[in-house]
């Protein structure tokens, strides 16, 4: 089954421990990106990727990292998470920009 | 920069059309999405105009005017599972969603 995985669905943490959101696809996509979902603001790109080793910021890039060494993983990483991150995270994957994009299941992060 | 514009929230009754409409400003033009979204989960793909024109896909059909920069999403025969976010989006590098029209479908 076509799919965008991602673990763990909910998480709740405290400020400034450094914390991972796994995402994985098995449809051989080569764009991927992570987005954030917050109440009256709409799904936001955190960050990017073309392909292996390439990403690029989104529109809220500050106090997150990614990284693409595999075509099929792409992590989103908090290394010192604070309240104000609190939210919706979505992976998503496409064949390029211009296509239909497949979302991951969603990750609701609630950092205290 | 880009910028999108949908109603916040629609109701409508079981049964009836109702038509959400997304209007856009971009710097470059490569087709507009619309995404369906139920409370908490991930959105959906539903429709993707690049040409102007309307295109039916059984019970959901969407509607792009390039000249004009609109676009709307029309729902025949509504059913109660159709209460949802409905998403219209520019796609890009960094693509740009809409805020989302919440639909309520009422008995």
């Amino acid at each position: 089954e076509a799919q965008v995985t991602q673990n763990p669905r909910y998480l709740i943490t405290v400020t400034g421990k450094k914390l991972t959101v796994t995402c994985s696809q098995n449809m051989n996509h080569e764009y991927m990106s992570w987005y954030r979902q917050d109440p009256g603001l709409g799904l936001r790109q955190i960050y990017y990727s073309m392909n292996v080793e390439v990403t690029d910021k989104g529109d809220v890039p500050e106090g997150y990292k990614v990284s693409r060494k595999e075509k099929r993983n792409f992590p989103l990483i908090l290394e010192s998470p604070s309240p104000n991150q609190t939210s919706l995270y979505f992976c998503a994957s496409s064949f390029s920009t211009y296509n239909e994009q497949f979302f991951g299941p969603g990750t609701r992060l609630t950092v205290l | 920069g880009q910028n999108i514009d949908q109603p916040t929230e629609m109701t409508a009754t079981e049964g009836a059309i109702v038509q959400i409409n997304c209007t856009y400003q971009t710097s470059g033009f490569n087709g507009l999405f619309w995404y369906q979204q139920h409370a908490g989960e991930a959105p959906t793909f539903l429709s993707y105009n690049v040409l102007d024109g309307l295109e039916e896909k059984g019970r959901f059909s969407s509607f792009l005017s390039r000249s004009k920069g609109y676009s709307y999403l029309l729902l025949k025969e509504l059913q109660m599972k159709d209460s949802a976010s409905y998403l219209c989006a520019v796609p890009g590098y960094i693509p740009t969603f809409g805020r989302g029209t919440s639909l309520i479908v009422h008995p």
